[in-house]
């Protein structure tokens, strides 16, 4: 079992829509979690991060982390098409380690 | 503005030919680290450095050397470069080496060997 698993997409959604993207993970160790953006031609850009269970929300963006499952998300609410990008997880014990990414295609 | 510089943005060179990738950080940051990013395998750390005249291995090491003689530079070396180092490589920083802070990458560096 791969220590983080992230779906590639793509994933297609008509502007405005809500999008749910996910990481799941199997190492119980991981205290950090994150999530990068990644515009094509550009390196990964720190979206979110948190440390503990729960949800955390900047803007249209909330992350949420479920250890308990295993399970970490990423909402997007009212997405707009400059959010089409690939989006990765990162999760952190004594190293950082990022799923393969997500590619998002918000439709105009 | 705060940013990791590579150079250059893109490369085709010859398998053998040596090259150097540069990498720049303007934060003051400890820890420096590259990767490389291929379709299907993500984001796979080459190396890293703690701070200056420290570096370790990553996951992907082969092939590949680094040097840190200055905390803003960070410097990756394909000495004999091969067809399977075609990639797109990354460099990136991080203050006192806290994943938590999150990286500050650059804009990356296409790589093609042929």
């Amino acid at each position: 079992q791969k220590e983080v698993e992230q779906d590639p997409g793509p994933l297609s959604v008509p502007e405005g829509a809500i999008v749910s993207l996910n990481c799941t993970y199997s190492n119980s160790a991981f205290q950090y979690f994150m999530w990068y953006r990644q515009y094509s031609r550009k390196g990964p850009e720190l979206l979110m991060y948190t440390y503990s269970s729960g949800n955390k929300e900047d803007g249209r963006f909330t992350a949420q982390v479920d250890k308990s499952s295993k399970y970490i998300s990423l909402f997007i609410r009212d997405s707009q098409p400059s959010d089409s990008a690939t989006y990765l997880c990162a999760m952190v014990y004594d190293k950082i380690i990022f799923g393969k990414g997500t590619r998002l295609h918000i439709l105009p | 503005e705060a940013q990791v510089t590579q150079n250059p943005r893109y490369l085709i060179t010859v398998t053998g030919k040596k090259l150097t990738v540069t990498c720049s950080q303007n934060m003051n940051h400890e820890y420096m680290s590259w990767y490389r990013q291929d379709p299907g395998l993500g984001l796979r750390q080459i190396y890293y450095s703690m701070n200056v005249e420290v570096t370790d291995k990553g996951d992907v090491p082969e092939g590949y050397k680094v040097s840190r003689k200055e905390k803003r530079n960070f410097p990756l070396i394909l000495e004999s470069p091969s067809p399977n180092q075609t990639s797109l490589y990354f460099c990136a920083s991080t203050k006192d080496g806290r994943y938590d802070y999150g990286y500050t990458f650059g804009s990356g560096t296409r790589l093609t060997v042929v």
